[in-house]
């Protein structure tokens, strides 16, 4: 079973639309994450979720805007998608919010047209 | 703002090699990780070293920190083409966020 899933893999929009990327973990953690991945492999962290609360967030557009239902889910939806949003980005989670290892989902390649 | 940033860039060296990958950072830290990406993969966790230890050992992966240096190094000793990949390391401290180095691509023939 994968431990952390997103939907989709992939993701190719026009400029100006708003798009949603989902993200599941069955490892029973308590804390999930949005990162950022450019074309130079630069990771950057963008939201983190404890318990279902925002504890991380980090300076980002307000396009982008992370919804967690619960706590293994973490969603991600953006508004108004944009060039420079062209990225991979990935979900993670973990045991808590202690810098324990994070466990990666795959990513989602988002490419603006 | 990026915490760490690694040396080399990119590696490549010859299967049963072995290959050392070394990490810089700023501030102080709680724990340091390191993390393997294969091409379109996420990362994946590989070893933990805490900021009260200075080695640590896991199958052919030998991690050391120097606290006092603000470094740490990879070693992957006898590598294998499926070592290929890219490595990052990342620091954790009070914030609660893990800082990621830009990485070093690791190429290892067969």
């Amino acid at each position: 079973d994968t431990a952390v899933s997103q939907t989709p893999k992939y993701l190719v929009t026009q400029m100006g639309n708003d798009k949603s990327i989902k993200c599941e973990q069955n490892l029973g953690h308590d804390t999930m994450y949005w990162y950022k991945q450019d074309s130079k492999k630069f990771l950057k962290i963008m939201f983190s979720y404890n318990n279902k609360e925002l504890i991380i967030n980090e300076t980002v557009p307000n396009r982008f805007s992370p919804k967690s239902p619960d706590k293994a889910h973490l969603n991600l939806h953006i508004n108004s998608l944009e060039l420079g949003d062209s990225a991979v980005y990935f979900c993670a989670s973990s045991q808590d919010a202690s810098n324990q290892p994070q466990h990666f989902g795959d990513g989602t390649r988002l490419s603006i047209l | 703002s990026q915490q760490g940033e690694e040396d080399p860039q990119a590696l490549s060296i010859q299967e049963g090699e072995n290959a050392t990958m070394n990490c810089s950072y700023k501030t102080s830290i709680n724990n340091l990780q390191w993390y393997r990406q294969n091409s379109g993969r996420g990362l994946v966790h590989l070893i933990l070293i805490r900021s009260n230890e200075r080695e640590k050992h896991s199958g052919r992966l030998r991690v050391t920190l120097d606290t006092s240096k603000k470094s740490s190094s990879l070693l992957i000793t006898a590598s294998r083409a499926a070592d290929t990949a890219s490595y990052f390391c990342a620091t954790g401290s009070n914030t609660g966020k893990l800082i990621f180095g830009q990485g070093t691509t690791l190429q290892v023939k067969p």
